[in-house]
């Protein structure tokens, strides 16, 4: 059973230049989140979607990050334009909800490493 | 609003031994769930226990335990026979039972391990 796929793995672009990452949940999970990591802010939610609406959008730093999910099975994080102050990783997380309780953890991807230069 | 804390910010122990990790968290609510992750520093979050608020009994996962004390509202990991593959980053997380399906994070804590 494949696990949370994320792409890019890796990210190098010039300051400026949109960046698109994107996410493919595990099948028949309904919850989707992204998060970013530095060493500065530790592990921060950015955004999260249930059955592809967005939920709470709190923790989107600025109007330069959006988010979609189009479908059950895509998503994508887009910064426009990119600063170095965006440099980290992001992560993608799903999670399901069988019979209504939360006791499944979140499911991680692998994380996209994200240089800004 | 919930909140997790992780006191400790980074720990180390020798090869075998033992080490506790602390976390204690903030609730109004009576019913919940509480996970510990794992990041090595291959950097995936790899969810290593959890425990549902309403059993009495500490979760266990082989070397892995916890200590659920819910009137203090504490949560520690206990990793017995240390190896050298459990040096990694560790996050205690909270999940309410109903409500949104977000999980709070603590800060982490960086366990080091001693050959």
């Amino acid at each position: 059973d494949a696990g949370v796929i994320q792409s890019p793995r890796h990210e190098v672009t010039e300051m400026g230049q949109e960046v698109t990452l994107r996410c493919k949940p595990i099948s028949g999970h309904n919850s989707l989140f992204w998060y970013r990591q530095t060493m500065m802010r530790g592990l921060e939610l950015l955004i999260y979607f249930n059955n592809n609406v967005p939920i709470d959008d709190s923790g989107m730093p600025e109007d330069r990050f959006s988010a979609k999910m189009p479908n059950a099975s895509f998503s994508t994080l887009k910064i426009q334009p990119s600063e170095p102050r965006d440099s980290a990783v992001y992560f993608c997380a799903s999670s399901s909800r069988p019979g209504g309780y939360s006791n499944q953890p979140q499911h991680f991807g692998d994380g996209t490493r994200l240089s800004i230069l | 609003a919930q909140t997790v804390t992780q006191s400790q910010p980074e720990m180390s122990v020798q090869e075998a031994e033992t080490v506790t990790l602390s976390c204690t968290y903030d609730t109004s609510e009576s019913d919940y769930y509480l996970f510990w992750y794992k990041q090595p520093p291959s950097r995936q979050m790899i969810l290593v226990i959890r425990q549902e608020a309403y059993k009495q009994q500490n979760a266990t996962e082989n070397r892995f335990s916890v200590n659920f004390q819910k009137a203090a509202k504490s949560f520690s990991l206990k990793i017995s026979d240390s190896q050298l593959g459990d040096a990694a980053m560790y996050f205690c997380a909270y999940r309410s039972v109903l409500g949104d399906d977000k999980i709070i994070f603590g800060k982490g804590t960086r366990l080091h391990i001693l050959p």
